[in-house]
């Protein structure tokens, strides 16, 4: 079956531009996970949708980031005003079962450069 | 406050030689899952393992193996045999049972380099 899809594989941006990231999660999957990778790093927490409510956005780093879930299925994150540490991998995960520890799974992200 | 911490930045071996990668964790939590992932130069982290913080034993899978000991916080990884096609980052990863907001938090990471 598909997996997790995220598009575009590569976004490159001037600073100060906005951009949207977006995610499509397997089907039936009710939690959704974003996360950035910074070269080196392992992915970071940024934010956690169970359906189409963000229940944990702590991990977002200020209100320059927002994202949105607005059907229970596609999500994207939107970055207001990027800044040139903004460049990351953002990857997003969906998991099937609400609790339990199951595996989320990822999908190949969206490279961001901004210039 | 969830840490985990892979110490081993990279590690070289011969392919056929057996290779362990380490994993210690921190977390305040009496119930809590482990993972491990793997991520090869392509870039998509591909789903290895989940452990239950209540089930100690500890795991076989072909030529993947892992050991769980809470008495030392760790969760180690061990490849038997290894081979060029197991070239990768790998990370461990540590999320608490929190009303279904399992985050994952990650170690930063062994980069895992098979020797032909």
């Amino acid at each position: 079956g598909a997996g997790v899809s995220q598009t575009p594989s590569n976004k490159v941006t001037e600073k100060g531009k906005y951009v949207e990231l977006r995610c499509d999660p397997i089907s039936g999957h009710t939690a959704l996970y974003w996360y950035r990778q910074s070269l080196g790093q392992g992915p970071e927490f940024l934010i956690y949708f169970q359906g189409t409510g963000a229940a944990d956005d702590s991990g977002l780093p200020n209100d320059r980031f927002f994202a949105v879930r607005p059907e229970g299925s596609v999500s994207t994150l939107k970055i207001q005003r990027t800044e040139r540490g903004d460049s990351a991998v953002y990857l997003c995960a969906s998991r099937y079962r609400l609790a339990g520890g199951y595996e989320q799974y990822f999908g190949p992200g969206t490279r961001l450069t901004v210039t | 406050a969830q840490k985990v911490t892979q110490a081993q930045t990279e590690i070289s071996v011969v392919e056929k030689e057996d290779v362990t990668l380490d994993c210690v964790y921190e977390t305040r939590d009496t119930t809590y899952y482990l993972f491990w992932y793997k991520q090869p130069p392509s870039g998509e982290l591909v789903f290895l393992i989940r452990r239950n913080s209540f089930d100690e034993q500890n795991e076989i899978s072909g030529r993947y193996s892992w050991n769980f000991q809470k008495s030392t916080s760790s969760f180690n990884f061990t490849i038997t045999a290894s081979q060029v096609v197991d070239s990768a980052v790998y990370f461990c990863a540590l999320s608490e049972a929190n009303f279904g907001n399992e985050k994952l938090t990650f170690g930063t990471g062994t980069r895992l380099t098979i020797i032909p």
